[in-house]
This record gives structure tokens, C-alpha cells and sequence, in this order.
């Protein structure tokens, strides 16, 4: 089906331990994102990408690591999960410069991470 | 961004219209207003987004005063599956992918049978 999916959408796993959570879209869209969600604070943007190759730093980036080797796919890693990690992470995307004016994100339906 | 209010919850009765209102005085003439939900355990959705004039689309109506300082998001006919948390963003729009969307508290809209 189109659209943007996360998997897994459950992970329990231990402190120190890698992770990656993946990100695939089928619009072609430009931009993806990663927030977190914890209570008290909303969501917060981790990483943004504008194309294939190029990716930014959000507010809360560290102990996070992000790649884009295809337009589709925006992978997010936490090298050595830590407990503070534990949250709700959404994937986001939206068109590219021709529709900057229509500042639409599409969000993914989220991964819940825990770290023990 | 342009700083909103909106009451923390309301309360909708099945198939009636649910009116849910969004402050922001503050906001500028570059600034658009965009409607967000999240239905429990699930990502944000967008809904509706406009500058000036009141927009329609299938999901909702959108009314934002002359003066710019307020709107109101309109279900014309709420489910049960329209309960969710409803954010009211106010931002530029502009191709700046950093510039990440800020949902506040939001309003907690529960449709009751």
C-alpha cells in the first residue's frame, strides 16, 4: 500500500545495545523526519533529511544517528540505546521545494521503543 | 511561530458538529494556520490549512477571523472516530525542513454516542 510505514512498531531492548528503526515512504517525497514523542514534551524533531544524502541535525540529535542512501528509506539508529531513550518515535515526510508553501508532513504510525 | 491557545478538552455529541477553537493574536501576515489530530497511538494527521480566507476540505472547514487573531476548526458531522487530540500549529511556511512543527498541548476532543 502507498504511504509512509515504521517497523518494527514494538522494540524492547537493552541498555547499550544498537538499534534501528526504519522509515520507508512511497511518495517520492523529498523531506523525512524523526520526532519523538514523550509526555511533558510534545514531539521533538531528532533528524531531518532533505534528499538522498543529506541529512540535519534536530533539537534533540544526540545519541542518534540517521542515513539516506535512497529517497524512500530514512533509517534512524541509536547506537547504545540508553533508558532516556525510551519514547514513541514517528517518521514524517512532505513534498520538496515546488510545494514549499503547503507545509504538510505525513507521519508514519510510530515505533515504541523501550530500553531496559 | 506564533504562540496559540486552545482549551484542553471538549466534549461532542455523535453526528453533531464540533467547533474547536484556536487563538492566536499574535499571529503575522506570513504565518499560516494548520489543523493536526492524533488519534490515540497513532502519528499525527494532517487535517486542514489556511492563510486568510476559510477552507473546506473532505475532512473539515476552517474559519479563521477577519482580523487573523482566532479560528475554528469545524466537523461538520463528529464519529467516534474523530476523538483524538486536535493541535492548532501556527507557522511560516516556508522550505526550511529544520523549521520542525511545534504541536502544543492541543485540545482533547471526545465524541460521546
Amino acid at each position: 500500500d502507498a504511504g509512509i510505514t515504521q517497523s518494527p512498531r514494538y522494540k524492547i531492548t537493552e541498555t547499550g545495545r544498537q538499534v534501528t528503526l526504519m522509515c520507508h515512504q512511497t511518495w517520492s517525497h523529498s523531506y523525512m523526519f524523526w520526532y519523538r514523542q514523550d509526555l511533558g514534551h510534545g514531539l521533538r524533531l531528532i533528524y531531518y533529511s532533505a534528499a538522498a544524502d543529506i541529512t540535519d541535525k534536530g533539537e534533540v540529535p544526540d545519541g542518534y544517528v540517521v542515513s539516506r542512501s535512497k529517497t524512500e528509506n530514512f533509517p534512524l539508529t541509536l547506537e547504545s540505546a540508553t533508558r532516556s531513550q525510551t519514547s514513541v518515535y514517528f517518521c514524517a515526510s512532505r513534498e520538496g521545494a515546488a510545494s514549499a508553501r503547503i507545509d504538510t508532513q505525513y507521519f508514519g504510525p510510530g515505533t515504541r521503543l523501550t530500553v531496559l | 511561530d506564533a504562540k496559540t491557545t486552545q482549551p484542553p478538552s471538549m466534549d461532542c455529541a455523535e453526528g453533531r458538529a464540533a467547533n474547536l477553537p484556536c487563538n492566536h493574536s499574535t499571529i503575522s501576515g506570513n504565518e499560516y494556520v494548520y489543523w493536526y489530530r492524533q488519534i490515540h497511538s497513532q502519528g499525527p494527521q494532517y487535517i486542514i490549512h489556511g492563510l486568510k480566507n476559510n477552507e473546506t476540505n473532505e475532512m473539515a472547514s476552517l474559519i479563521i477571523t477577519e482580523d487573523r487573531k482566532s479560528s475554528t476548526l469545524i466537523l461538520p458531522h463528529a464519529t467516534l472516530r474523530d476523538t483524538a487530540v486536535y493541535y492548532c500549529i501556527v507557522r511560516v511556511a516556508e522550505n526550511n525542513a529544520g523549521n520542525m512543527l511545534t504541536f502544543g498541548g492541543g485540545t482533547r476532543l471526545m465524541v460521546k454516542p
